[in-house]
């Protein structure tokens, strides 16, 4: 079964800290991806990668970098968090193909305060 | 991007009925996918449609699609409380771009 590791369930920190969450997938997966899921705006893409060293910018990349040195790894960062960027955090992962079917993490509940 | 939209918002049915959720998207596609969320937790993937496929069954889920009214539709029939979880409609524009997801469909499932 495809695995995506997501590396902390709960996360609290404070505004202005700099905050790093991590994915690892273990199925040789080209693409990854990040999102952030608030209630009644569903999930917002926020930043992928086709490959490494490669990133894209989603739908709402201000305030967040990525890093994707190895194939299995893709890092969320946030520079400097602030109360804004209190979600959910999900990462994904998918192979290049005709289905891009996308595996899921369970999750990173980020509160900034 | 522009989401899609699953409607209705939140269902709540007794267990053994059938669950109905629709989606309506945008733009051409691809495929359209569904995925379930429970609470607190990560998607998984549950069924793809492809654009030139009307119909798709996979256990009791059952989803059809008319793309010249770009609309969707998941039928999960008899219904069990296991079912209760948030489900999301996902459409594909063109090969390997990015998936664009709906807001979801709270579903509850009394026993």
């Amino acid at each position: 079964d495809v695995k995506v590791t997501q590396s902390s369930r709960y996360l609290v920190k404070r505004t202005g800290e700099k905050v790093f969450l991590e994915c690892v997938q273990d199925m040789d997966h080209e693409n990854m991806f990040w999102y952030r899921q608030d209630p009644g705006l569903g999930l917002r893409l926020i930043y992928f990668s086709y490959d490494v060293k490669m990133k894209e910018k989603g739908d709402i990349p201000e305030g967040y970098s990525v890093s994707r040195e190895k194939k299995e790894r893709f890092s969320l960062i946030l520079e400097s968090a602030s109360t804004n960027q209190t979600s959910m955090y999900l990462c994904a992962s998918s192979f290049v193909g005709v289905k891009n079917i996308q595996y899921f993490g369970a999750g990173t509940r980020l509160s900034v305060l | 991007s522009q989401q899609g939209e699953e409607d209705p918002q939140a269902l709540s049915i007794q267990e053994g009925e059938n669950a109905t959720m629709n989606c309506s998207y945008k733009t051409s596609i691809n495929n359209l996918q569904w995925y379930r969320q429970n609470s607190g937790r990560g998607l998984v993937h549950l069924i793809l449609i492809r654009s030139n496929e009307r119909e798709k069954h996979s256990g009791r889920l059952r989803v059809t699609l008319d793309t010249s009214k770009k609309s969707s539709s998941l039928l999960i029939t008899a219904s069990r409380a296991a079912d209760t979880a948030s489900y999301f409609c996902a459409t594909e524009a063109s090969g390997n771009t990015p998936l664009v997801f709906g807001k979801g469909t709270r579903l509850s499932v009394i026993a």
